[in-house]
């Protein structure tokens, strides 16, 4: 298994500038994540998915979007790229573990590093 | 609410001493608790889980963590430090949410510096 993937693995934008970060996993893991990390911040939930076709937001949502259309693929889009949107992303996922089930660990992707300027 | 402190940012040992990385959390239930590493430009691993069994959780590379539900703590310890566990550690509290999802909380991390 290759696990979680992202890409690009750099990226520098222009000020309203739009990307896409693509994730993809091949544990056929339902719930996925996207965290951006802040040096001293630990990592922040921008958005996350319990499954295809379900998504919700998390605790920093504003200025991105997502969609999740297959169980493998979590694509991250930033629409209107703004200088507080650099930061080190990263893609995570997890099995589901039945009802009521909240040990099971994420596995997360090697990061996408995005400077905006 | 769910909340993770680690208690200190930064934490410098000599190799072949002891590691104390300190975690505290705070959950209106009972959690699962991790710790993850995280070596330079890289993406996070798992250390080590505690699922409500063994209060005393062995990881890997000889890092094992003591679940302490009167002191709502969960440090992380390594007898004997070597230069490979400089890094980055991340103690996660993880719950369930009143939509039925994992509601999952990292720490602000704690860098490890090891001295030859």
């Amino acid at each position: 298994n290759a696990g979680v993937t992202q890409t690009p693995k750099f990226r520098i934008l222009k000020i309203g500038q739009s990307m896409t970060l693509q994730c993809t996993q091949d544990m056929n893991h339902n719930y996925m994540y996207w965290y951006r990390q802040d040096p001293g911040m630990g990592l922040k939930l921008i958005y996350y998915s319990v499954g295809a076709g379900i998504t919700d937001k998390g605790e920093v949502p504003n200025g991105y979007n997502v969609s999740r259309s297959t169980t493998e693929d979590f694509p991250l889009r930033l629409e209107l790229a703004a200088p507080s949107q650099t930061s080190v992303y990263f893609c995570a996922s997890r099995s589901t573990g039945g009802a009521g089930k909240y040990n099971y660990e994420q596995y997360f992707g090697p990061g996408t590093r995005l400077t905006v300027t | 609410a769910q909340s993770v402190t680690q208690l200190d940012s930064h934490v410098s040992v000599s190799e072949g001493t002891p590691v104390l990385l300190r975690c505290n959390y705070s959950s209106s239930y009972s959690p699962s608790l991790f710790w993850y590493v995280q070596h330079p430009n890289k993406g996070l691993q798992l250390l080590l889980k505690y699922t409500s069994a063994a209060t005393l959780v062995k990881g890997i590379n000889g890092f094992e963590a003591e679940f302490k539900k009167s002191e709502t703590s969960f440090h992380l310890t390594k007898p004997s430090a070597h230069m490979s566990d400089a890094a980055e550690y991340f103690c996660v509290v993880s719950e369930g949410n009143s939509g039925g999802y994992q509601k999952v909380t990292f720490g602000t991390g704690t860098k490890l510096q090891v001295i030859p």
